[in-house]
């Protein structure tokens, strides 16, 4: 199937810890991104990266670290997890400018 | 900056009815507005990607306009279903690195 795939779907973890999150995405899109759904279900663009370049950076705190092997892969890794970093956190991929967004079912990172 | 708003925030109809979902953003200068469509706890579903250029998009029962001097995008859903409640989002994209920016939605009940 066709598709952008997180891994994995739910994670629980303590506040503390260091997690991972994976994407990846068999469309031969050039561009992948990161976006986080908070509480209020409203969802708000991270980081971007275009065929393994950084390009969008937002106001993210530094403990979240993005990394792209290559244009078909784009990992999440967040240090030190806090409490306000409980969300669902949703990869997406686009072809282009005049292209649509495709996205990844969600991760719900819960930290307790 | 870029706001985008949806009015209602929710809405519930009885089947059968047509649904009329209303999406504002601020600034005009956008290359493509998308509908998507996110049922509870699952990810994103693209329903309609409208180009800057167009004026419509249709899917079946879908009709997505788009004004953009008025800054405006309205989706029709023609005879609703129960199947069709969900949260539905809007999203411009206004910038070449493909930043979507999103409205807070509009959560649709259909009653059979």
């Amino acid at each position: 199937d066709t598709a952008v795939s997180q891994t994995p779907k739910y994670l629980v973890t303590q506040m503390g810890n260091d997690k991972s999150i994976k994407c990846e995405q068999n469309l031969g899109h050039d561009t992948m991104y990161w976006y986080k759904q908070d509480s209020k279900k409203f969802l708000k663009i991270m980081f971007s990266y275009n065929n393994k370049e950084l390009i969008i950076n937002e106001t993210v705190p530094n403990r979240f670290s993005p990394k792209s092997p290559d244009k078909a892969h784009l990992n999440l890794h967040i240090n030190s997890l806090e409490l306000g970093d409980s969300a669902v956190y949703f990869c997406a991929s686009s072809h282009g400018v005049n292209y649509g967004y495709t996205f990844g079912s969600g991760t719900r990172l819960t930290v307790v | 900056k870029q706001e985008v708003t949806q009015i209602p925030a929710a809405l519930s109809v009885p089947e059968g009815e047509n649904l009329v979902l209303n999406c504002s953003f601020t600034d005009s200068a956008i290359y493509n507005l998308q509908w998507f469509r996110q049922d509870p706890g699952k990810g994103l579903t693209s329903l309609l990607l409208i180009q800057s250029s167009q004026r419509e998009q249709t899917s079946g029962r879908l009709n997505a306009s788009l004004d953009k001097s008025s800054g405006r995008s309205t989706l029709y859903i023609a005879a609703s279903q129960p199947g069709d409640s969900a949260t539905y989002l809007c999203a411009v994209k206004g910038d070449s690195w493909g930043k979507l920016q999103f409205g807070a939605g509009t959560q649709v009940v259909v009653t059979p």
